[in-house]
């Protein structure tokens, strides 16, 4: 079974561009969460949405969005770029919206560059 | 804002020694988890530790928990150079309506052959 797929797997971008990042989770999964690690530490959550609904939101500008769409799959869009914005980007699936001792499955990330 | 600390941030073993990595975090959790990562690529789920259990096995890692003093540790036993990777803990928190996982900044290990 394929485990969580992102595309692209790198991106360089200038900074005030668009970028657009895509997830499919794995078959069945309805929840999927997008984290963003900057070199060195550990990921921060942006969102998680299930059901095609948004059901949370971390701590980022609204440059930040995403959407869910019928067949679960994600995209992350963050507009307006700065060069803080360089960082992997993770996708995560899971079976639930909130289950306690529940996992996360996540892809390989995109490395996004901003220069 | 990070939730946990990982301690130490690096450490450096010969193989077939142990490795202990300390995991510290701030509020009140369902869980904890620890999850590890090869060169900056996706993270992979190692064991979760629920708050009303102390110690948990899975092959050779050991997961011990101590919600009175906030703190968990991974022991990886006679290690090899396959797990050189970055380990982070993560805590799911007993309050909030999202699946969000809270992580620490990681402990970068290095096995050496």
């Amino acid at each position: 079974d394929a485990g969580v797929t992102q595309s692209p797997t790198h991106l360089i971008k200038t900074r005030g561009q668009h970028v657009t990042l895509r997830c499919s989770p794995i078959s069945g999964h309805k929840s999927v969460s997008w984290y963003q690690q900057v070199l060195g530490q550990g990921p921060q959550f942006i969102f998680q949405y299930y059901e095609k609904e948004e059901r949370g939101r971390g701590n980022f500008p609204d440059r930040f969005s995403a959407r869910q769409f019928p067949n679960y799959s994600s995209e992350l869009n963050v507009n307006a770029l700065l060069l803080g914005d360089s960082a992997l980007y993770l996708c995560a699936s899971s079976l639930y919206r909130r289950r306690t001792n529940e996992k996360l499955f996540f892809g390989s990330g995109t490395q996004l560059s901003v220069l | 804002s990070q939730q946990g600390e990982e301690d130490p941030q690096a450490l450096s073993i010969q193989e077939g020694e142990n490795a202990t990595m300390n995991c510290s975090y701030k509020t009140s959790i369902n869980n904890l988890q620890w999850y590890r990562q090869n060169s900056g690529r996706g993270l992979v789920h190692l064991i979760l530790i629920r708050s009303n259990e102390r110690e948990k096995h899975s092959g050779r890692l050991r997961v011990t928990l101590d919600t009175s003093k906030k703190s968990s540790s991974l022991l990886i036993t006679a290690s090899r150079a396959a797990d050189t990777a970055s380990y982070f803990c993560a805590t799911d928190r007993a309050q909030g309506g999202s699946e969000k996982l809270v992580f620490g900044k990681g402990t970068k290990l290095t096995v050496n052959p």
